[in-house]
């Protein structure tokens, strides 16, 4: 009930290309999904978030997608650049506010 | 937003041996959280260090193991005690501003190496 599930475990993208990353959730008390960046050396960044009320979130070339029925969500980042590379990481909020996070995503983005 | 500084940045230090790791805030913050990060893997919270109180351990990790103080609302220190080699890890220091919105910053993390 805790979990999250995220995957591919490592992605690697042409430059230009749409980088796509899934993460699926068990518990219907989550109520705020992020997504953190993390370059290597430096801790996790918030990069975007949604709230479960809410089907898509777009910020310049990241956009969350947001399926509540099939428990599922999704970072799309268009017009992947190799400054993109990093780790991905998802994570769903329990009510107590504690951050239940994903395995993350090693995204490479090749000139 | 919040800067958060970390010392030590990294340390290598030998098996028995314990290390403190200082957590210095920019702003004032109820709940500071420290978190490890094996390499390559995710984010896995130890404990919330409250002002004034006993910090809160997570499953699989106790006080005498990595103590924890929280003497202000800016600063806390997490202890790595009697460390062997499976404490090598990346430590991470983070706040939640504003209260309650999920949103983490994290500082740069301190890695430590036991040999």
């Amino acid at each position: 009930q805790q979990q999250v599930k995220q995957s591919p475990q490592s992605l690697i993208v042409q430059k230009g290309g749409i980088s796509i990353i899934n993460c699926a959730y068990e518990n219907t008390a989550f109520d705020y999904f992020p997504w953190y960046q993390q370059f290597p050396g430096k801790g996790p960044a918030l990069l975007i978030a949604i709230r479960p009320d809410v089907s898509e979130k777009k910020e310049g070339r990241f956009t969350i997608s947001f399926n509540k029925s099939a428990k599922q969500f999704s970072l799309h980042i268009m017009d992947s650049q190799p400054g993109d590379s990093a780790t991905y990481f998802c994570a769903g909020r329990r009510s107590n506010y504690q951050l239940i996070w994903g395995a993350g995503t090693k995204l490479i983005i090749k000139p | 937003s919040a800067v958060i500084s970390q010392k030590p940045s990294r340390d290598i230090c030998q098996r028995g041996t314990s290390l403190t790791i200082q957590c210095q805030v920019d702003s004032q913050v109820t709940m500071m959280f420290w978190y490890r990060q094996q390499p390559g893997q995710s984010l896995t919270l130890i404990a919330t260090a409250n002002q004034g109180s006993e910090a809160t351990y997570e499953s699989g990790f106790v006080i005498d193991k990595f103590p924890i103080s929280r003497p202000n609302l800016t600063f806390s220190t997490l202890t790595v005690s009697n460390m062997s080699p499976e404490d090598s890890s990346i430590y991470l220091c983070s706040v939640e501003i504003p209260r309650n919105t999920g949103e983490l910053f994290f500082g740069e993390g301190s890695r430590l190496t036991v040999l």
